[in-house]
């Protein structure tokens, strides 16, 4: 049982836009800046969003990221083929813990 | 290029230690908080353990307190975790994690070591 709460999979055509939510309490999201990382089949986590909205050099402006009260939202638009990943949001909890939620599968169908 | 390599998996009776290595370069090791990060097959990332740059401060998860030791090798830019009394639900691929200087989040991971733990 993680922590954050995510929707176990989301799908969506090429090209189409999607939203993945992350949901948590003021112990962690409500106090913290959140994170997404996207994990390629096969391959390790990578840092997709940071301080809620921000992109790391390299990532392109298609994905982005939001954040509102104890939950927070990566959104993807223009889909590609490649995008076809687990994605995980994560924060911090009181207790100086890194947290994450249980990852949601992208399918591009 | 910021690498990460970790090493020392592998399979590993139940109550038995290992040693796993993350080996870092490509930017400066010592200036660094560093992270292990777990994933069991299937699953989804679970915090373990994180040590302060100069290694003075630690952090474990309930689940590996007294179990485990997370250290640090400044002179040769190594991360290690020492895990003892291994149960099969540590079974999983082991990352090591970098955090950056401003701001609480994991901006370069490595690919990863597996550790089986059989019964």
């Amino acid at each position: 049982q993680s922590v954050l709460t995510q929707p176990p999979s989301v799908s969506a055509a090429p090209g189409q836009k999607i939203t993945i939510s992350c949901s948590g309490s003021n112990s962690n999201i409500g106090n913290n800046y959140v994170s997404w990382y996207q994990q390629l089949p096969g391959t390790a986590p990578k840092l997709l969003i940071y301080e809620n909205k921000k992109r790391p050099s390299g990532i392109p402006d298609r994905f982005s990221g939001s954040k509102s009260g104890t939950s927070a939202t990566l959104g993807i638009t223009g889909l590609q083929t490649g995008d076809e990943a687990d994605y995980y949001c994560g924060t911090w909890d009181s207790s100086l813990s890194a947290v994450f939620g249980g990852g949601t599968k992208l399918t591009v169908l | 290029e910021v690498q990460l390599v970790e090493s020392g998996g592998g399979l590993v009776q139940s109550g038995g230690s290992l040693r796993l290595s993350c080996a870092a370069s490509g930017f400066t090791f010592s200036n660094y908080v560093m992270h292990w990060v777990r994933q069991a097959p299937g699953k989804g990332l679970e915090y373990v353990s994180a040590i302060s740059s100069n290694g003075g401060s630690t952090y474990y998860a309930n689940f590996v307190k007294g179990r485990f030791t997370i250290s640090r090798d400044n002179s040769e830019n190594t991360l290690y975790l020492q895990m003892g009394s291994l149960r099969a639900e540590d079974m999983a691929v082991y990352y090591c994690a970098r955090s950056p200087r401003t701001t609480r989040t994991f901006d370069y991971w490595g690919q990863g070591t597996l550790v089986t733990v059989s019964s």
